[in-house]
């Protein structure tokens, strides 16, 4: 199956810090990015979806000037996390899907992220 | 209105008895895919299966085996003779190809596999 690579996987902040967390497609161009969060014990939400050139659609309730997301590429999405709070403490997940013939999209690995 | 449904959640079993966790979704598409996957306590999900909506032939991997019913609107997931390292959250997903092929998270079903 197709690869998409998150990077880092665990990262700690102090509180008004910025963390970018990327997201890559490793042997495929990923049209679409999709961005979720985890609050422990609880299921994935979406966060935001991502078209490669265009900015991103954001869910309700998500701030898009807090939570910034550039597909800026076909193999790279980034999720900057910005004046990082401890309640943005979360697992944050992307998945990717490619273009024509594909019809599903693919996880990365995830990122903790912990604001102290 | 909740998309996919796991009703379950929290199951315990002791060892080597068979489980079976729950799926329920919700969707006007005709075309759509159906996961299981597997999320350990290190947080990663780890993919065990996919099922497109014109396939409703069950699936047997190993201890695993899958039950999908589109007349009730189910997709099982049964582990056989379980074990302590199925031990994980496991969440069943739908993603709807004419929504963008977002997924739809249940909320997950916690096993515990008492050894």
């Amino acid at each position: 199956g197709a690869v998409v690579s998150q990077h880092p996987s665990r990262v700690i902040c102090k509180s008004g810090t910025s963390v970018k967390i990327e997201c890559r497609s490793l042997d495929f161009q990923a049209t679409t990015m999709f961005w979720y969060r985890q609050f422990p014990k609880q299921s994935l939400m979406l966060m935001a979806t991502s078209n490669e050139g265009s900015k991103a659609t954001y869910e309700q309730g998500v701030e898009k000037d807090k939570f910034l997301i550039n597909h800026a590429s076909l193999t790279l999405s980034t999720l900057t996390v910005t004046s990082a709070h401890p309640e943005d403490s979360s697992f944050y997940i992307c998945s990717a899907k490619g273009g024509t013939g594909q019809g599903w999209a693919f996880f990365g690995q995830g990122t903790r992220l912990t604001v102290v | 209105a909740q998309k996919v449904t796991q009703a379950q959640t929290e199951i315990s079993v002791v060892e080597k008895e068979d489980v079976t966790l729950d799926c329920v979704y919700e969707t006007r598409d005709t075309t759509y895919y159906l996961f299981w996957y597997k999320q350990p306590p290190s947080g990663e999900l780890v993919f065990l299966i996919r099922r497109n909506s014109f396939d409703e032939q069950n699936e047997i991997s190993g201890r695993y085996s899958w039950n999908f019913q589109k007349s009730t609107s189910s997709f099982n997931f049964t582990i056989t003779a379980s074990q302590v390292v199925d031990s994980a959250v496991y969440f069943c997903a739908l993603s709807e190809v004419e929504a963008g092929n977002q997924f739809y998270f249940g909320t997950g079903t916690s096993l515990t596999v008492i050894p």
